[in-house]
């Protein structure tokens, strides 16, 4: 079956500084989205990308979070200037089909700000 | 809010007997999901339930869909150790699923 790939799988960064994590989504999938989930807590949305744009963002989503598929294969989440409250897993997934559909997540990767 | 609620958020059982975890959401939906997390992985998709079923079946899982009542079941039956997990449902809101805040189930030997 194929799968949703993220890297890195655990990443650690200064307060300040900028990541981008990298995900590589089902080839034939359409929706791409990142989720994240601070430890302990509930899986939170934060953006939907669809035909090169994004389709819908969350509240948490602001300014300092941006969003690629730079290369028609990887779908990046950068955070331009990182802060102790991003510390979470962040989870890419995409739907088979429909944006409602099943989604397929990445195995996640661990920020962690210090 | 168009988020799902589980319930009851911890349930402890021994191994063998059925768990039930239920679901609750506030808006009308397309489909229904419950997901399966591991501590510290990912999510992985169990099952999806459309508004105009009332019941599906996968193996040891049954879930059930009111839509009158907004409200889900996941129902494992003979639970293994290996079921040991979190369990969330979601919900279609849009270009978008939102997650509930899980029910922790820990099965004992």
């Amino acid at each position: 079956e194929p799968e949703v790939t993220q890297t890195p799988s655990h990443q650690v960064t200064q307060m300040g500084q900028e990541v981008i994590l990298r995900c590589v989504p089902i080839s034939n999938h359409l929706y791409f989205y990142w989720y994240r989930q601070i430890l302990g807590q509930k899986v939170e949305f934060l953006v939907s990308f669809y035909n090169n744009e994004i389709s819908e963002k969350s509240e948490i989503f602001d300014d300092q979070f941006s969003v690629e598929r730079p290369d028609g294969s990887n779908f990046t989440l950068k955070i331009r200037s990182t802060k102790l409250e991003d510390s979470a897993m962040y989870f890419c997934a995409s739907p088979q089909g429909e944006s409602s559909d099943t989604q397929y997540f990445g195995p996640g990767t661990r920020l962690t700000v210090l | 809010s168009q988020q799902g609620e589980e319930d009851p958020q911890a349930l402890s059982i021994q191994e063998g007997e059925n768990a039930t975890m239920n679901c609750s959401y506030k808006t009308s939906i397309n489909n229904l999901q419950w997901y399966r997390q591991n501590s510290g992985r990912g999510l992985v998709h169990l099952i999806l339930i459309r508004s105009n079923e009332r019941e599906k079946h996968s193996g040891r899982l049954r879930v059930t869909l009111d839509t009158s009542k907004k409200s889900s079941s996941l129902l494992i039956t003979a639970s293994r150790a290996a079921d040991t997990a979190s369990y969330f449902c979601a919900t279609d809101a849009g270009d978008k699923i939102i997650f509930g805040k899980g029910t922790r189930l820990h099965i004992l030997p």
